[in-house]
Parts: structure tokens; sequence; C-alpha cells
């Protein structure tokens, strides 16, 4: 496997159901990022990991949670979610941005979450 | 707080056209600008990026984008079009010294023979 793997490619789900989604980079990177892209809107940043530390939350609902074990592997769990959950959620990495300089995001292709 | 702006939700194209995707930004200093593309299916990828230096960036693909700060714009360009070209393309600005990157809503790029 190469650069950034997301799985599930496909979920769907019933509102009381709790899932998974998992993300696995191969780049070496320290820093992990989930973002939810929903059709007709910018593209959202949920929250950013840095050497396995959770540095940002973007004001996201509780009934996501992140997990990150290790700085190649990161999950976002998913219980009791709403229709309007339905969305491309992306994973991406990069070098760690603790940093001053930018690092370029490398994405994978996403999962695509329909909660019914 | 930064934004963007991509006034062009669909852009259709004959395949060897030229191109022009807009995109307007909002940000109180210099910023970051990017340009990604996602084919359906796939994540995003990035085209080019403007951090300092020379205006006109070169990117992959045959793609170039032109940072006017005057007309706090910075507009994808590519002087002729392949069919392999279509897909959706986001702008993105991102403030100094910080990673985060703030996308507009994406332009898709249609293609016609």
């Amino acid at each position: 496997e190469t650069g950034v793997t997301q799985t599930p490619r496909h979920l769907v789900m019933g509102m009381t159901n709790k899932k998974s989604l998992k993300c696995e980079q191969h780049l070496g990177h320290n820093a992990m990022y989930w973002y939810k892209q929903s059709a007709k809107k910018p593209l959202e940043l949920m929250f950013v990991y840095n050497f396995k530390e959770q540095t940002e939350n973007n004001s996201v609902p509780s009934r996501f949670s992140p997990e990150c074990p290790n700085s190649s592997h990161l999950f976002l769990h998913l219980h009791t979610l709403q229709p309007e959950d339905s969305a491309l959620y992306l994973c991406a990495s990069s070098q760690d941005n603790t940093g001053g300089e930018y690092n370029e995001q490398f994405f994978g292709p996403g999962t695509r979450l329909t909660v019914l | 707080a930064q934004s963007v702006t991509q006034p062009d939700i669909h852009i259709t194209v004959s395949e060897g056209a030229s191109l022009e995707l807009r995109c307007n930004y909002s940000y109180g200093a210099t910023p970051y600008l990017f340009w990604y593309v996602q084919s359906p299916g796939q994540g995003l990828q990035l085209l080019l990026k403007y951090f300092s230096g020379d205006t006109l960036v070169q990117g992959i693909k045959g793609f170039e984008a032109e940072f006017k700060r005057s007309q706090s714009s910075f507009n994808l360009r590519k002087p002729s079009v392949h069919w392999s070209d279509a897909a959706e393309y986001f702008c993105a600005v991102g403030a100094r010294g910080y990673q985060k990157v703030t996308f507009g809503t994406g332009t898709k790029l249609q293609v016609i023979p």
C-alpha cells in the first residue's frame, strides 16, 4: 500500500448504529487530519493530530470521536449520527505542522457515509 | 479569518480549448494559496501552491496560476484542456505560520469532445 488509504470506501448506517472509519498513511508523516466534504459546501476541517496528540477540534459534535493510536493510523468512531452527517469523510496526512512552514497534505480517497 | 470564493460552480469547455478557473480570497496579509484537484472517487491532489516570489506558479499536469495581490485573486489556467482534466477543482488559502487551510466550494469542470 502507498499513500493514504481509507476503509471502508462506502458505509451505510442507521442512526442508532456504531461504526468506525479507518485511515492509514504510509508516508512517514506525523500529522493526520479528518475532513468532512458535503455537497455544495467547502471542505470542513474536523480534527488534527500531531504526533498522536489532538491539536485541533473544530467544534465537532461529540457523536464523532477520533482516535489516533500512532502516527500512521487515525480512526473516526461514529455513534447516533444524523442524516445530515451523510458526506464524504476525507483523511489526510502531512509532516508535522508544529513548525512555521506549511507542509503539503496528502489525501486519501475518502469514505462515502450515508446515514439513514 | 481567511476565506475563499470560487464563483463558478460548473464550467464546460471543449477539449483543446483554454481554461481559466477563478478564485478570490480574503486574508489580511500575504497568504499561502493552493489549487487542488479531485477526480471522481478520489481524494484531493495538490496541483500547485504559492508561498512567495514569482507570482506565476507552475504546477503539475500543465496547470499554472497567477497571484494578483491587487485583485485578491489566484486564478488557475491551462492552455489546452484534455478530457482527463474533467474533475472538481478547489482553491484554498492558508495563513502563514499556521497549518490550517480554508477551502472554496469547488468548480466542477466538464470537458466535451
